[in-house]
């Protein structure tokens, strides 16, 4: 089974509205971490939130916010007033927290391209 | 601050030959991770170090791929007798070591070196 699941490969948004990426997760490790990161034409990746299981408050990092619904195991990244530089590959991945204490590897999506138009 | 710096950025290689493709970690970054991203496709997990210690090489998709970090700075990801199917992107990443009870520590990405077997 896919541990994440981006089922939009890709969106359109015009420019200055908000839209939202889809994410959902499966995992059975009760500690997690949720992350999505950017990557543009040239090819880095670059973070833009992060979220725990165990965290209260749905994430906000400027214009991005996580819509965390632990129940529904979905953690949707939400643009608000996009840019055109916003236009790139969007990754959802997952971390899973076995309890060693060390750093984990990310597990990631397939990613949804994001078209932001005038 | 310097990031994560690949080299070399693009490798062509003939089926059958050697590559070693170079990772050079944020200063101060115990933690290593190789990813390999295929076209259109999210980073897949290849292997992890902490320090110099390979503790996880349970992505590495055969005996042909072979990594390094011997004095736990620069890392090496070494693929003998390449064939077409390991034409992809591979990432390097670093984070701080990261302990349970602490907040996250997010990967920080190298822009990649994009490989392809001829």
């Amino acid at each position: 089974a896919q541990k994440i699941t981006q089922t939009q490969p890709g969106m359109f948004v015009q420019e200055k509205e908000a839209v939202t990426l889809d994410c959902t997760y499966d995992t059975s490790d009760p500690s997690y971490g949720l992350f999505w990161y950017k990557q543009p034409s040239s090819g880095e990746m670059i973070f833009l939130i992060y979220q725990g299981s165990y965290d209260q408050q749905n994430a906000t990092e400027g214009r991005y916010s996580l819509n965390f619904q632990k129940a529904r195991k979905s953690a949707n990244l939400v643009i608000s007033a996009s840019q055109l530089g916003d236009s790139a590959m969007y990754f959802c991945a997952m971390r899973e927290d076995s309890g060693t204490g060390t750093a984990s590897k990310l597990t990631f999506g397939t990613g949804t391209r994001l078209q932001v138009t005038l | 601050g310097a990031g994560v710096s690949q080299s070399p950025r693009y490798k062509v290689a003939k089926r059958g030959q050697d590559v070693a493709l170079r990772c050079d970690p944020i200063s101060g970054h115990v933690s290593l991770f190789w990813y390999q991203q295929a076209l259109g496709q999210g980073p897949e997990f290849l292997t992890y170090f902490q320090n110099e210690a390979q503790l996880d090489k349970s992505g590495l998709p055969s005996d042909r791929f072979f990594a390094e970090r011997p004095e736990g700075s620069v890392s090496t990801l070494k693929i003998q007798r390449t064939q077409q199917e390991d034409s992809a992107v591979y990432l390097c990443a670093s984070s701080l070591y990261r302990d349970r009870g602490k907040t996250y520590n997010e990967q920080f990405f190298g822009p990649g070196t994009r490989l392809t077997v001829l």
